[in-house]
């Protein structure tokens, strides 16, 4: 089993669609999780940390359940340039490695 | 100010020759951690160096090794290649190592044939 998960998509939505994203996480012990954003053939991009009280960032949301080992992001309003591949990431207890999920991938089309 | 500098941006290598890859941190970052994104999947952590010490190793074959000198820069290094280490290697830097931090660089896109 992998350690961190995500469903690869591609989700294709029209613009002004509300998307959701999961993860799940095998390692309970996990201290921090992050969204990143990866656009094709690029470096990924810090997009935002996801805290246990949930947290919003415009039109991002992005909520921990530690109990179920499960992130979600939601993004609203969607826009053609939320087109990319979004990276779950979660650190180990120990250490300060990144933990990346495979990614899912967003289209949003006119 | 630069951000994270990779270099060379592409290579193409023939199976069973070395590679070194360089990364040059953000200014004042004193870790360079390495990544490796074979097409389609996440990035999977290999190295870690903090203050030239290794500080952390993923789950990669002796064949990978690493360097940070004493201006914080760092070479990856991969011995004898092989097809399968076709990919996208990605340097990270940050102040302390602290994962809040880290910045990527563009990476290295090496294709081993």
């Amino acid at each position: 089993r992998k350690e961190v998960e995500q469903d690869p998509g591609p989700f294709n939505v029209p613009e002004g669609a509300t998307v959701a994203f999961n993860c799940t996480y095998s390692n309970s012990a996990s201290q921090s999780f992050f969204w990143y954003r990866q656009d094709c053939r690029k470096e990924p991009k810090l997009l935002m940390s996801v805290y246990s009280s949930g947290n919003e960032d415009g039109r991002f949301t992005a909520q921990l359940n530690r109990a179920s080992q499960y992130i979600s992001l939601l993004i609203r309003d969607s826009k053609l340039s939320d087109s990319a591949t979004y990276l779950c990431v979660v650190t180990p207890s120990a250490g300060n490695m990144l933990t990346f999920g495979g990614g899912t991938r967003l289209m949003v089309k006119p | 100010d630069a951000g994270v500098t990779q270099s060379p941006t592409h290579l193409i290598k023939t199976r069973g020759q070395h590679v070194t890859l360089r990364c040059s941190p953000i200014s004042g970052h004193k870790s360079v951690s390495w990544y490796q994104q074979v097409l389609g999947q996440g990035p999977q952590f290999i190295f870690q160096y903090y203050e030239k010490e290794e500080r952390g190793r993923g789950n990669f074959p002796d064949r990978f090794s690493a360097r940070q000198f004493p201006n914080y820069s760092s070479e990856l290094n991969v011995n004898a290649l092989l097809l399968g280490d076709s990919a996208l290697y990605l340097c990270a830097s940050s102040l302390r190592g602290q994962r809040l931090s880290y910045t990527f660089g563009s990476g290295t896109r090496l294709t081993v044939v």
